[in-house]
């Protein structure tokens, strides 16, 4: 049962131009939600979050969309850099206000920035 | 300010043995987080340690525990090791829930 997805498992963007990486997720009660990218051999680096009572949360080149109703969540990235080119997990919790976390990931997107 | 430290980087261990993977948090950071990550699929969610009080776990069986220590570092404990063990442990610290920041994790490989 995989509460968190991200159906796309790679994709190429060209240097300069916007990169959108997607996820969806089944648990309505998920009210806090988190991008990472990861490079081979590295742990998780944190980009981005956004909390359920919002609909958009920017920070430098990165912003992430929820849509609630839908269930869905993307990440743009603008313009994409090569130094982009990792891999990408979208992430959940139910923070319920509390410092309890139970993050659950998705399996990951794996982006390529051509220069 | 040093980020979140893991050792060892690399462990070999053979069936039924028993694995400790140590982890220190951020200086000041309170919440420790273990995570399981398998080849090709994302981080699975193990523990959760905040002020020394286990305030969650995943769906891992009991051969896995886990402590957190007055200085906030941590300590994840596997016994009778099985061969899908094997994957890359990852701890992640925060001030206060949300794992914000990781460790490069330990590879364990269960022979």
């Amino acid at each position: 049962d995989q509460q968190v997805k991200q159906n796309s498992p790679s994709l190429s963007v060209q240097e300069g131009r916007i990169s959108i990486l997607n996820c969806d997720y089944t648990n309505s009660m998920f009210d806090y939600f988190l991008w990472y990218k990861k490079y081979p051999a590295e742990g998780p680096t944190f980009l981005i979050s956004i909390s359920s009572i919002k609909d958009k949360n920017e920070d430098g080149r990165f912003t992430v969309f929820l849509n609630k109703s839908a269930k869905h969540l993307s990440l743009h990235i603008v313009p994409s850099q090569p130094g982009d080119s990792a891999v990408y997990f979208c992430a959940a919790s139910m923070r319920g206000g509390t410092s309890y976390d139970k993050v659950i990931f998705g399996p990951g997107t794996s982006l390529s920035v051509i220069p | 300010d040093a980020g979140v430290t893991q050792s060892p980087t690399h462990l070999i261990k053979t069936r039924g043995q028993q694995v400790t993977l140590r982890c220190s948090p951020i200086s000041g950071h309170k919440s420790v987080s273990w995570y399981q990550q398998v080849l090709g699929q994302g981080p699975q969610f193990i523990f959760q340690y905040y002020e020394k009080e286990e305030r969650g776990r995943g769906n891992f069986p009991d051969r896995f525990s886990a402590r957190q220590f007055p200085n906030y570092s941590s300590e994840l404990n596997v016994n009778a090791l099985l061969l899908g063990d094997s994957a890359l442990y990852l701890c992640a610290s925060s001030l206060a829930g949300g794992p914000k920041f990781f460790g490069p994790g330990t590879r364990l490989t269960v022979l």
